[in-house]
């Protein structure tokens, strides 16, 4: 049971877009479909911000978004916001019932 | 709101154990699966384990078969985790959380420490 890999830290202007990758294997991302995203700022329990790939959970801003291809998900924000910064962490179901999460990835706002 | 109350963490000494709960409010308990997740210090999520809404399957990380133990009590609303032979890389922040569809995790706790140090 491997993590998934992220880029350690990303950063970004207000109002620039900023992608997150999550590389995976045949044995996850591109068979199962189930990558999911969390935000979690400093001394916080993570939150879920995207679910089954691209999907948004009711109260999420729109300018976040997710995408896939191939064995790689990715997180994208549109028009960062100073309260966007936080560390995200991807997730997916994996093969043998397991769930595996990315080493995360700390999002700066410049 | 669906609420998530972890306890039981606390320091134990390498090779001790430990049980942590997970009291749920907020949510028809019985329906949920739900998992175990845990956080090292500066670190990122591993998950630990999960428990599916009648307790009648469980699964585990590498790390956690054979030491820990993923139990719930629907009658009370309650999760548990009963850890055993804990070691150093055991110490982290533990969170439960609420499953959905076996894919992804929609309300998390704030979590429990355990620290495992002599």
């Amino acid at each position: 049971q491997s993590a998934l890999t992220q880029p350690p830290s990303v950063s970004g202007s207000p109002g620039q877009s900023v992608t997150i990758s999550c590389t995976g294997t045949s044995s996850d991302i591109s068979t199962y479909g189930r990558v999911s995203w969390y935000q979690q700022p400093p001394d916080a329990a993570p939150k879920l911000i995207i679910y089954d790939v691209t999907n948004r959970p009711s109260g999420v801003p729109d300018r976040f978004s997710g995408s896939e291809s191939g064995n790689t998900a990715s997180l994208t924000i549109s028009g960062l916001q100073p309260e966007d910064e936080a560390d995200y962490f991807c997730s997916s179901y994996t093969s043998g019932d397991a769930w595996m999460f990315g080493g995360g990835t700390k999002v700066t706002v410049l | 709101q669906v609420q998530l109350v972890e306890s039981g963490g606390g320091v134990v000494q390498p090779g001790g154990s430990l049980r942590l709960s997970c009291a749920a409010s907020g949510l028809i308990f019985r329906n949920f699966g739900i998992h175990w997740v845990r956080q090292a210090p500066g670190r990122g999520l591993e998950w630990v384990a999960y428990i599916s809404p009648s307790g009648g399957e469980k699964f585990y990380a590498d790390s956690a078969k054979g030491r820990f133990t993923i139990s719930r009590d629907n009658s009370k609303n309650t999760l548990y985790l009963q850890m055993n032979s804990l070691a150093a890389d055991d110490t982290a922040v533990y969170h439960c959380a609420r499953d959905r569809a076996r894919s992804y995790f929609d309300f998390w706790g704030q979590g429990t420490l355990v620290t495992v140090s002599s």
